[in-house]
């Protein structure tokens, strides 16, 4: 229950195209929704996050998207660009809990 | 600002001999830190939870005589990999909560330590 499923594995963007990452999560408990952006060898940078009293936030081309009911969430980058490529990382945690349960991770390759 | 540090960036140690790394929150106090260790293209797992002044909580299957945590200081914790093995190679990530002034639950994350054990 305190899984984070995190999907594509891997994701292949043309530049100036849509990226599109989606979590799933079982423990309704969880009330916090961050996303990490991680380039190789160095440690993950939080990007964005999300509290489940809004469905969206958006911040400059990073949206996340969050759908309370059916236990989703996603993130957005618009406007892809080769700097975008990394491994992002989403994650979940309870309030007052402070343990964050991360996804698996997903590539993304943005190609000219 | 939110900056955490680690060092040394990367360690290479023979077999049975002992490792520290050092997490510092740069310009934020952090009465909790947090370890993880990540394996290449994995994700991250959580090894232990290290609060300021106290004993620190480990994982579930984390040995904690293997894996000593200290957190010293509101700025500091460290890990020591003690006695080390080639299994234990791995690269070991800090973060920090900030607690000050910014959104709760925000945890901030170090650069990373590479350790190679040969």
């Amino acid at each position: 229950q305190q899984q984070v499923k995190q999907s594509p594995q891997s994701l292949i963007v043309q530049k100036g195209g849509i990226s599109i990452i989606n979590c799933a999560y079982e423990n309704t408990a969880f009330d916090y929704f961050p996303w990490y952006q991680q380039f190789p060898g160095k440690g993950p940078a939080l990007l964005i996050a999300i509290r489940p009293d809004v469905s969206e936030k958006k911040e400059g081309r990073f949206t996340i998207s969050f759908n309370k009911s059916a236990k989703q969430f996603s993130l957005h980058i618009m406007d892809s660009q080769p700097g975008d490529s990394a491994t992002y990382f989403c994650a979940a945690s309870i309030f007052g809990n402070e343990k964050l349960t991360f996804g698996t991770g997903t590539r993304l390759t943005i190609i000219p | 600002g939110a900056v955490v540090s680690q060092h040394p960036s990367w360690v290479i140690c023979k077999s049975g001999t002992s490792v520290k790394i050092e997490c510092r929150s740069l310009d934020f106090q952090a009465t909790t830190m947090f370890w993880y260790r990540q394996f290449p293209k994995q994700s991250l797992m959580l090894m232990a939870t290290s609060n300021e002044g106290s004993k620190a909580t480990y994982e579930q299957g984390v040995e904690k005589d293997k894996f000593l945590i200290n957190h010293a200081s509101l700025t500091l914790s460290t890990l020591t990999v003690t006695s080390a093995h080639p299994e234990d190679s791995s690269f070991y990530i800090c973060s920090a909560r900030d607690l000050q002034g910014r959104a709760t639950d925000t945890q901030y994350f170090g650069p990373g330590t590479r350790l190679t054990v040969l």
